[in-house]
């Protein structure tokens, strides 16, 4: 079966422009959480969806960022007048949901270079 | 402030060689540890997890790690490394009453053969 895609794979933009990222979770699954990983670091925690809602968006660094999945689906990533320092891998992952011990099942990725 | 711990940033080792990478955690209440690994070119698949029961958790590839309580810690293990074990691996918590899941910094293991 089809794991987590995400789009694009490789984002070019210039400091000060408007980005979207997209993720496709695996199918039938409830939670999403996107998660950014900067060069030498692991993955930090950006926002979680729980359904249509995000249960926690408590990592989002400011209000440049926000993120939406209105159908329970599919979810963006949305990121206002870009900064150099956003440049780094945006990851998205998904799973069943409920019970919390559920793995989550991660993506590919999108590459965000803010030139 | 909650986080993760990872010793070594990278390791270089031989084939057949013991591998041990260190994990520690800050969290004082119930937590689920989590080794993920990332092959290159490859995307964070999970290697193994521990949420409760028997401290000692085997996932695949024949990779273990150990929960020690006391010591905040998660250690991974596997007895003789081969050089497909070449990756960046990442330790994990989740802590209880979360569903976001904090990970160390990574350590990049070459393994020569």
């Amino acid at each position: 079966g089809a794991g987590v895609s995400q789009t694009p794979s490789n984002k070019v933009t210039e400091k000060g422009k408007y980005v979207e990222l997209r993720c496709d979770p695996i199918s039938g699954h409830t939670a999403l959480y996107w998660y950014r990983q900067s060069l030498g670091q692991g993955p930090e925690f950006l926002i979680y969806f729980q359904g249509t809602g995000a249960a926690d968006d408590s990592g989002l660094p400011n209000d440049r960022f926000f993120a939406v999945r209105p159908e329970g689906s599919v979810s963006t990533l949305k990121i206002q007048r870009t900064e150099r320092g956003d440049s780094a891998v945006y990851l998205c992952a998904s799973s069943p949901g409920e019970p919390s011990y559920n793995e989550q099942f991660f993506g590919p990725g999108t590459r965000l270079t803010v030139l | 402030a909650q986080s993760v711990s990872q010793h070594n940033h990278h390791v270089i080792l031989s084939e057949a060689a013991s591998l041990e990478l260190g994990c520690n955690y800050s969290y004082g209440g119930t937590v689920n540890l989590f080794w993920y690994v990332q092959y290159p070119g490859q995307h964070l698949q999970l290697l193994l997890k521990y949420f409760s029961g028997d401290p000692l958790v085997k996932g695949i590839k024949g990779f273990e790690a150990e929960f020690i309580k006391s010591k905040f810690s998660f250690n991974l293990r596997k007895p003789s490394v081969q050089w497909s074990d070449t990756a960046e691996y990442f330790c994990a918590v989740r802590p209880g009453g979360y569903n976001k899941l904090i990970f160390g910094a990574g350590t990049r293991l070459a393994v020569h053969p």
